[in-house]
Protein backbone atom coordinates (compact mmCIF):
# COMPACT_ATOMS: atom_id res chain seq x y z
CA UNK A 1 0.00 0.00 0.00
CA UNK A 2 1.73 3.22 -1.37
CA UNK A 3 0.49 5.71 1.13
CA UNK A 4 -0.51 8.92 -0.47
CA UNK A 5 1.54 10.13 -3.51
CA UNK A 6 2.06 13.69 -4.09
CA UNK A 7 4.19 14.78 -6.84
CA UNK A 8 6.17 16.65 -7.72
CA UNK A 9 7.55 17.03 -4.73
CA UNK A 10 9.64 20.48 -5.61
CA UNK A 11 8.15 23.24 -8.15
CA UNK A 12 9.37 25.63 -9.47
CA UNK A 13 7.20 28.49 -11.33
CA UNK A 14 8.10 32.27 -12.50
CA UNK A 15 5.29 34.45 -12.31
CA UNK A 16 2.04 34.10 -14.29
CA UNK A 17 2.73 30.42 -14.86
CA UNK A 18 0.56 27.77 -13.91
CA UNK A 19 1.54 25.57 -11.40
CA UNK A 20 -0.16 21.84 -11.26
CA UNK A 21 0.20 19.45 -8.39
CA UNK A 22 -1.20 16.08 -8.06
CA UNK A 23 -2.45 13.87 -5.56
CA UNK A 24 -3.24 10.42 -5.40
CA UNK A 25 -4.75 8.89 -2.00
CA UNK A 26 -4.46 6.18 -0.39
CA UNK A 27 -5.99 2.83 -1.96
CA UNK A 28 -9.12 2.42 -0.91
CA UNK A 29 -9.76 6.27 -0.45
CA UNK A 30 -12.10 8.21 -2.07
CA UNK A 31 -12.22 11.41 -0.28
CA UNK A 32 -9.07 14.14 -0.74
CA UNK A 33 -8.34 17.24 1.36
CA UNK A 34 -5.59 20.04 0.02
CA UNK A 35 -4.09 21.97 2.75
CA UNK A 36 -1.66 25.29 2.30
CA UNK A 37 1.26 25.48 5.00
CA UNK A 38 3.17 28.80 4.61
CA UNK A 39 6.58 28.85 5.91
CA UNK A 40 6.71 28.76 9.84
CA UNK A 41 3.14 28.53 9.69
CA UNK A 42 0.53 25.56 10.41
CA UNK A 43 -1.97 23.72 7.98
CA UNK A 44 -4.93 26.05 6.53
CA UNK A 45 -7.46 23.54 5.04
CA UNK A 46 -8.26 24.80 0.88
CA UNK A 47 -10.67 21.90 0.15
CA UNK A 48 -12.45 18.99 0.57
CA UNK A 49 -13.05 16.39 -2.63
CA UNK A 50 -15.06 13.47 -2.89
CA UNK A 51 -14.88 11.51 -6.39
CA UNK A 52 -16.16 14.13 -9.55
CA UNK A 53 -17.48 16.18 -6.47
CA UNK A 54 -16.72 19.39 -4.81
CA UNK A 55 -17.40 19.08 -0.63
CA UNK A 56 -16.24 21.48 0.95
CA UNK A 57 -14.16 24.33 -0.70
CA UNK A 58 -14.71 27.54 1.62
CA UNK A 59 -10.48 27.77 2.37
CA UNK A 60 -9.73 27.76 -1.08
CA UNK A 61 -8.89 31.39 -2.63
CA UNK A 62 -11.22 32.98 -5.18
CA UNK A 63 -9.55 33.54 -8.01
CA UNK A 64 -6.28 31.57 -9.79
CA UNK A 65 -7.03 28.54 -7.62
CA UNK A 66 -9.06 25.43 -8.71
CA UNK A 67 -9.26 21.76 -7.51
CA UNK A 68 -10.93 19.00 -9.50
CA UNK A 69 -10.86 15.06 -8.39
CA UNK A 70 -11.82 13.13 -11.28
CA UNK A 71 -13.54 9.84 -11.56
CA UNK A 72 -10.37 8.14 -13.07
CA UNK A 73 -6.94 9.54 -11.78
CA UNK A 74 -5.37 12.06 -9.41
CA UNK A 75 -6.58 14.96 -7.81
CA UNK A 76 -5.19 18.06 -8.99
CA UNK A 77 -4.97 21.59 -7.96
CA UNK A 78 -4.10 24.30 -10.40
CA UNK A 79 -2.99 27.75 -9.28
CA UNK A 80 -3.30 29.73 -12.39
CA UNK A 81 -0.75 33.27 -12.57
CA UNK A 82 1.06 32.19 -9.65
CA UNK A 83 2.31 35.13 -7.77
CA UNK A 84 5.29 34.68 -5.13
CA UNK A 85 2.51 34.74 -2.01
CA UNK A 86 1.60 31.57 -3.68
CA UNK A 87 5.15 29.36 -2.14
CA UNK A 88 4.47 27.09 -0.01
CA UNK A 89 4.14 24.07 0.77
CA UNK A 90 0.68 21.82 -0.53
CA UNK A 91 -0.54 19.05 1.19
CA UNK A 92 -2.79 16.75 0.06
CA UNK A 93 -4.50 13.86 2.63
CA UNK A 94 -6.96 10.78 1.91
CA UNK A 95 -9.49 9.24 3.96
CA UNK A 96 -11.88 6.08 3.16
CA UNK A 97 -15.43 7.94 4.29
CA UNK A 98 -16.42 11.34 5.07
CA UNK A 99 -16.49 11.14 8.41
CA UNK A 100 -14.84 13.50 10.57
CA UNK A 101 -13.80 11.03 12.72
CA UNK A 102 -11.53 9.26 10.19
CA UNK A 103 -7.65 9.68 10.74
CA UNK A 104 -6.07 11.66 7.59
CA UNK A 105 -3.28 10.43 5.86
CA UNK A 106 -0.93 12.69 4.62
CA UNK A 107 1.14 12.87 1.67
CA UNK A 108 4.39 13.64 2.02
CA UNK A 109 3.79 17.86 0.30
CA UNK A 110 4.77 19.69 -2.49
CA UNK A 111 6.74 22.27 -2.14
CA UNK A 112 5.92 25.43 -4.67
CA UNK A 113 8.62 28.18 -5.29
CA UNK A 114 7.44 31.12 -7.22
CA UNK A 115 10.39 32.92 -8.79
CA UNK B 1 -17.07 28.51 12.18
CA UNK B 2 -15.01 26.06 14.57
CA UNK B 3 -11.64 27.57 15.20
CA UNK B 4 -8.26 25.92 16.61
CA UNK B 5 -5.94 27.79 19.08
CA UNK B 6 -2.83 26.82 20.00
CA UNK B 7 -1.20 29.87 21.97
CA UNK B 8 2.70 28.39 22.29
CA UNK B 9 4.57 28.49 19.18
CA UNK B 10 7.83 27.22 20.36
CA UNK B 11 8.52 25.27 23.87
CA UNK B 12 11.74 23.08 24.39
CA UNK B 13 12.08 20.28 26.90
CA UNK B 14 15.13 18.20 28.32
CA UNK B 15 15.16 14.89 26.69
CA UNK B 16 13.23 12.21 29.67
CA UNK B 17 10.76 15.19 31.10
CA UNK B 18 7.78 15.42 30.59
CA UNK B 19 5.96 18.02 28.29
CA UNK B 20 2.24 20.00 27.83
CA UNK B 21 1.24 21.37 24.77
CA UNK B 22 -2.09 23.17 24.50
CA UNK B 23 -4.72 23.81 22.33
CA UNK B 24 -8.19 25.38 22.89
CA UNK B 25 -10.81 24.73 19.67
CA UNK B 26 -14.44 26.79 19.56
CA UNK B 27 -17.29 24.86 18.76
CA UNK B 28 -21.38 24.65 18.74
CA UNK B 29 -21.24 20.73 18.31
CA UNK B 30 -21.79 18.49 21.01
CA UNK B 31 -20.12 14.96 19.33
CA UNK B 32 -16.70 15.26 17.93
CA UNK B 33 -13.30 14.13 17.47
CA UNK B 34 -9.92 16.09 18.00
CA UNK B 35 -6.44 15.27 16.76
CA UNK B 36 -2.85 15.92 17.45
CA UNK B 37 -0.40 15.36 14.69
CA UNK B 38 3.05 15.81 14.47
CA UNK B 39 4.96 17.03 11.66
CA UNK B 40 9.29 16.18 12.06
CA UNK B 41 11.79 17.40 9.92
CA UNK B 42 10.77 15.38 7.35
CA UNK B 43 7.74 17.03 6.73
CA UNK B 44 5.61 13.95 6.61
CA UNK B 45 2.38 14.89 8.78
CA UNK B 46 1.77 11.35 11.67
CA UNK B 47 -0.93 10.66 14.21
CA UNK B 48 -0.22 11.21 17.30
CA UNK B 49 -3.69 10.21 18.97
CA UNK B 50 -7.44 10.76 18.79
CA UNK B 51 -10.02 11.93 20.93
CA UNK B 52 -13.74 11.38 20.65
CA UNK B 53 -15.76 14.16 22.27
CA UNK B 54 -18.10 11.58 23.40
CA UNK B 55 -16.12 9.99 25.68
CA UNK B 56 -14.91 10.71 29.05
CA UNK B 57 -11.76 8.86 29.05
CA UNK B 58 -8.67 10.85 28.31
CA UNK B 59 -6.58 8.99 24.91
CA UNK B 60 -3.83 7.43 25.85
CA UNK B 61 -0.70 5.86 23.11
CA UNK B 62 1.81 4.70 25.06
CA UNK B 63 4.18 7.88 26.42
CA UNK B 64 1.68 10.78 24.62
CA UNK B 65 -1.73 11.10 26.55
CA UNK B 66 -4.40 14.03 26.12
CA UNK B 67 -6.38 16.48 29.11
CA UNK B 68 -9.26 16.69 27.36
CA UNK B 69 -11.72 19.45 29.07
CA UNK B 70 -15.02 19.49 27.39
CA UNK B 71 -16.85 22.06 28.81
CA UNK B 72 -13.28 24.80 29.07
CA UNK B 73 -12.67 23.16 25.26
CA UNK B 74 -9.59 22.37 25.78
CA UNK B 75 -7.31 19.87 24.44
CA UNK B 76 -4.01 19.69 25.53
CA UNK B 77 -0.72 16.85 24.98
CA UNK B 78 1.25 15.64 27.32
CA UNK B 79 4.54 13.97 26.49
CA UNK B 80 6.16 12.05 29.07
CA UNK B 81 9.45 10.80 29.18
CA UNK B 82 10.84 12.87 26.01
CA UNK B 83 12.77 11.59 23.76
CA UNK B 84 15.31 13.70 20.63
CA UNK B 85 12.68 11.84 18.51
CA UNK B 86 9.92 14.10 19.50
CA UNK B 87 11.40 16.98 18.11
CA UNK B 88 8.43 18.26 16.03
CA UNK B 89 5.71 20.52 15.13
CA UNK B 90 2.98 19.45 16.47
CA UNK B 91 -0.51 20.54 15.05
CA UNK B 92 -4.10 20.20 17.16
CA UNK B 93 -6.87 19.38 14.63
CA UNK B 94 -10.71 19.58 15.38
CA UNK B 95 -12.96 16.87 13.26
CA UNK B 96 -9.21 15.99 11.28
CA UNK B 97 -10.01 19.29 8.83
CA UNK B 98 -9.47 22.55 10.96
CA UNK B 99 -5.76 22.76 12.39
CA UNK B 100 -4.07 25.11 15.11
CA UNK B 101 -1.42 26.90 13.73
CA UNK B 102 1.47 24.69 15.81
CA UNK B 103 3.58 24.70 18.29
CA UNK B 104 7.52 23.91 17.95
CA UNK B 105 8.85 21.47 20.44
CA UNK B 106 12.41 21.12 20.69
CA UNK B 107 13.73 18.30 22.79
CA UNK B 108 17.11 18.98 23.88
CA UNK B 109 19.70 15.93 25.13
Amino acid sequence: NAGVMQNPRHLVRRRGQEARLRCSPMKGHSHVYWYRQLPEEGLKFMVYLQKENIIDESGMPKERFSAEFPKEGPSILRIQQVVRGDSAAYFCASSPSPSGANVLTFGAGSRLTVL
Amino acid sequence: AQTVTQSQPEMSVQEAETVTLSCTYDTSESNYYLFWYKQPPSRQMILVIRQEAYKQQNATENRFSVNFQKAAKSFSLKISDSQLGDTAMYFCAFWGMRFGAGTRLTVKP
